[in-house]
């Protein structure tokens, strides 16, 4: 079945920092790929996504690129603020009919001043 | 002007109880899902249901039961309430399965004492 691995956390980075969470999937056929952003006490955010091989999504300074060949969605910022502090989880949709969402098992990103 | 509520946000009972959680969505989406957070964060899809029509059951223990009583409503009521239910449970919704984004609601904190 599908599948979505991402780094371990906690990452913590001082503000400022280059930020980059690894995640690669499995999947059958063509999925599209999901970053979604939950800070604490709240629920899950839509961050990014792409549907397609060497789409790149974008929002709020992170970015992230649907490799097929690597089959690798990792996520990057290229300087993280305070603010940035959450929970990013890495997902797929495999878009066969009603589609449920894979997560990977979330990765904790701590910023620090 | 909330998207997806959840209620109650947080609800502490007693093993062997049952309780039910209610979903509500204003956005007119057709596809409402629920999804549990264990302890570890890792998210997992619990249920799907289109215009009120179950349509993915994710080998979820038959002492859930979903209800979904017109296509913006979706509730779950769980029966002899056991510790390793103690999760927090998010509801979330979409158009249509695909590349649409799933809007989720804060989540509901369940602790089983």
């Amino acid at each position: 079945g599908d599948s979505v691995t991402q780094m371990e956390g906690p990452v913590t980075l001082s503000e400022e920092a280059f930020l980059t969470i690894n995640c690669t999937y499995t999947a059958t056929g063509y999925p599209s790929l999901f970053w979604y952003v939950q800070y604490p006490g709240e629920g899950l955010q839509l961050l990014l996504k792409a549907t397609k091989a060497d789409d790149k999504g974008s929002n709020k300074g992170f970015e992230a690129t649907y490799r097929k060949e690597t089959t690798s969605f990792h996520l990057e910022k290229g300087s993280v603020q305070v603010s940035d502090s959450a929970v990013y989880f890495c997902a797929l949709s495999d878009r066969s009919g009603y589609s449920t969402l894979t997560f990977g098992k979330g990765t904790m990103l701590l910023v620090s001043p | 002007d909330t998207a997806v509520s959840q209620t109650p946000k947080y609800l502490v009972t007693q093993m062997g109880n049952d309780k039910s959680i209610k979903c509500e969505q204003n956005l007119g989406h057709d596809t409402m899902y629920w999804y549990k957070q264990d302890s570890k964060k890792f998210l997992k899809i619990m249920f799907s249901y289109n215009n009120k029509e179950l349509i993915i059951n994710e080998t979820v223990p038959n002492r859930f039961s979903p209800k979904s009583p017109d296509k913006a409503h979706l509730n779950l009521h769980i029966n002899s309430l056991e510790l390793g239910d103690s999760a927090v449970y998010f509801c979330a919704s979409n158009p249509r399965g695909g590349d649409n984004e799933q809007f989720f609601g804060p989540g509901t904190r369940l602790t089983v004492l």
